[in-house]
């Protein structure tokens, strides 16, 4: 079974610039997760959908930061503008279930962000 | 919300110690309680979990976690570790919000 895939893996920018990252869920898999992983600091919950809807976006900082998940597969998640502070390991994520559920949740490999 | 703290942030071991990484959880209702593991150059990967019943839970590789409400904490066991269980580990808590919330991790590094 193919793992969550994202891309790219490493990505450095400048601040003030925009990024984008992308992420391939597990087939079949309706809820998809973003997480943010600062150097020293455990994944922290930035976005939930299920299939092509937000669930939970509390902690995303929409001022510069988005997300979709077109047609409920892939999701993609766009910073601008680019601060410091947003230099860290952004995680995706997957589960079979619902989000009311407490299936696994199967990570993907990170795209690693340094900001400039 | 719920918080998760892990005691220890790096821990040095021989090959053949025995292992025990710390982790305390605040939060006032029923948890779900799990340890994740990523080795180095891979992914988060589920090590155990434990939602209830028994509160003694054995996941893959040879660790074991046990449950003790009264202490809100969930520590996780090795009776003899391997070079091979290098790593860093998190404790993560997932509330009645099925939203997980991890600790800061501990670096396990086994020498040989």
């Amino acid at each position: 079974e193919a793992g969550v895939a994202q891309s790219p893996r490493y990505k450095i920018i400048e601040k003030r610039q925009s990024v984008a990252f992308w992420c391939n869920p597990i087939s079949g898999h309706a809820t998809l997760y973003w997480y943010q992983q600062i150097l020293g600091q455990g994944p922290k919950l930035l976005i939930q959908f299920q299939n092509n809807g937000v669930v939970d976006d509390s902690q995303l900082p929409k001022d510069r930061f988005s997300a979709e998940r077109l047609k409920g597969v892939d999701s993609t998640l766009k910073i601008q503008p680019a601060k410091l502070e947003d230099s860290a390991v952004y995680l995706c994520a997957s589960s079979l279930g619902a989000q009311t559920s407490r299936d696994t949740q199967y990570f993907g490999p990170g795209t690693r962000l340094t900001v400039l | 919300a719920q918080s998760v703290s892990q005691h220890n942030h790096h821990v040095i071991l021989s090959e053949a110690a025995s292992l025990e990484l710390g982790c305390n959880y605040s939060y006032g209702g029923t948890v779900n309680l799990f340890w994740y593991v990523q080795y180095p150059g891979q992914h988060l990967q589920l090590l155990l979990k434990y939602f209830s019943g028994d509160p003694l839970v054995k996941g893959i590789k040879g660790f074991e976690a046990e449950f003790i409400k009264s202490k809100f904490s969930f520590n996780l066991r090795k009776p003899s570790v391997q070079w091979s269980d290098t790593a860093e580990y998190f404790c993560a808590v997932m509330g009645n919000d099925y939203k997980l919330s991890f600790g800061a991790g501990t670096t396990v590094t086994v020498r040989a």
